[in-house]
């Protein structure tokens, strides 16, 4: 079955430890993004990637880093930067403008 | 700055009831419409896409979609307590790549009450 995964579920992080938040689809898709969600707010956007080894900054970004050096995979990158990193984490991929996003099961990250 | 404005919640609705939830957006060139269910601690799902002005049908859930007045809407007929969530419309931005980035709005809460 196609679709999107986000590993780990849960993550903790210590302060000043940069961690990886996993994102692989098998849908295809060109496009991937990140969004972050506290509690009670919307999606916020990350950084998102339209094509392999091309990616763009997001409304959030600083603190954060990604790479794209495959068509299937999205890494997400907190690094010791981000000071307030504790929140949903959620991968999405998208086709084209007809189908919009998939999005993974999302990744809840804590600072420890 | 490409806006998705949606109605304050939180909503509460009887079961059996119907719930409307409202969009409205900025961007008269967007396309495609999207409503997701997000339940609390899940990542959101698709649950309508429409892109041609009036009503599409799909079980218990009609979205309505009035692109004169820039207005998109979800209705739920027979509201379940299952249908409590927050839900989520998104509009394409026609002038990303490939118009397919989505601007979501932050989102309306739904509470079904038994």
């Amino acid at each position: 079955d196609g679709g999107i995964t986000q590993s780990p579920k849960y993550l903790f992080r210590k302060e000043g430890q940069n961690v990886t938040l996993s994102c692989e689809q098998n849908l295809n898709h060109d496009a991937m993004y990140w969004y972050r969600q506290d509690p009670g707010q919307g999606l916020r956007l990350i950084y998102y990637s339209q094509i392999v080894n091309d990616f763009q900054k997001g409304d959030i970004a600083e603190g954060y880093s990604v790479s794209r050096e495959k068509k299937e995979s999205f890494p997400l990158t907190v690094t010791s930067a981000q000071k307030n990193p504790t929140a949903f984490y959620l991968c999405a991929s998208g086709g084209t403008s007809y189908y919009g996003y998939t999005f993974g099961s999302g990744t809840r990250l804590t600072v420890v | 700055q490409k806006e998705v404005e949606q109605n304050s919640g939180p909503l509460s609705v009887p079961e059996g009831a119907i719930a409307s939830l409202n969009c409205t957006y900025s961007d008269r060139g967007s396309q495609s419409f999207f409503w997701y269910r997000q339940y609390s601690g899940k990542s959101p799902e698709l649950i309508m896409s429409i892109y041609s002005n009036g009503d599409k049908e799909d079980g218990r859930f009609t979205a309505q979609l009035n692109k004169a007045s820039q207005y998109v809407s979800l209705l739920i007929r027979d509201s379940q307590p299952s249908d409590s969530a927050t839900y989520l419309c998104a509009v394409n931005d026609p002038t990303s790549g490939s118009a397919r980035q989505l601007t979501f709005g932050s989102g309306t809460q739904l509470t079904v009450l038994p």
